[in-house]
């Protein structure tokens, strides 16, 4: 069974662009998370997609957003991008959800922001 | 609040000898508990979990972990390091009440000495 896919694996921007990140989760699973990744504050939820509803939403503003497909693809936008947002973006999709079913990561986009 | 703290931000072992990487946990209700393991560049990769049941668990290359629910406590061991488990090492739990996603701790990382 093929894993977690993100792509790109990474990406440079300026401020004030805007990014997509894309990720395609393993076959046979509806949830779909994405986290944030830095040194300084770890694995961050962003939110989390289910049967291409968003079911649950971290402490995030709303230049993070995303959506999902009908095929469980997920796609996470940043606008208007800030220095700070530059980190390690996660995806993970899973059967029922975090925290009720594992995770299985992707490799993660590396994003920076100049 | 749920929270999860792992103790030690770096811990270095010599090849061969045993580990034990901390996790405490802070939660409310019975929670499901996770080890993840990330190498550099890569994704998290999932090295057991605990639902329920026998409070040790086995995982995946050779890991172990006890929940000890007096001590909210669910550290990680493995008997004998090898120099391919230096990588970062984080602590789990889920479903948090407010939003079902997974709370992850700040990970600790693993240096093996030859």
């Amino acid at each position: 069974k093929a894993g977690v896919t993100q792509t790109p694996r990474y990406l440079i921007k300026t401020r004030g662009q805007q990014v997509t990140l894309s990720c395609s989760p393993i076959s046979g699973h509806r949830s779909v998370s994405w986290y944030q990744q830095t040194p300084g504050q770890g694995l961050q939820f962003l939110f989390e997609y289910f049967s291409e509803t968003q079911r649950n939403k971290g402490n995030f503003p709303g230049r993070f957003s995303g959506r999902q497909f009908s095929n469980s693809r997920s796609e996470m936008n940043v606008s208007t991008l800030e220095l700070g947002d530059s980190a390690l973006y996660l995806c993970a999709s899973s059967t029922q959800g975090p925290g009720n079913s594992p995770l299985h990561f992707g490799n993660g986009t590396r994003l920076t922001v100049t | 609040a749920q929270s999860v703290t792992q103790p030690d931000i770096h811990i270095t072992v010599s090849e061969g000898a045993s580990l034990e990487l901390r996790c405490n946990y802070s939660y409310g209700a019975t929670p499901y508990l996770f080890w993840y393991v990330q190498s550099p560049g890569q994704g998290l990769q999932l090295l057991l979990k605990y639902f329920s049941g026998d409070t040790l668990v086995q995982g995946i290359k050779g890991f172990e972990a006890e929940f000890k629910r007096s001590q909210s406590s669910f550290n990680l061991r493995k008997p004998s390091v090898h120099w391919s488990d230096a990588a970062e090492y984080f602590c789990a739990v889920g479903p948090t009440v407010h939003n079902n996603d997974m709370r992850f701790g700040a990970g600790t990382r693993l240096t093996v000495k030859p």
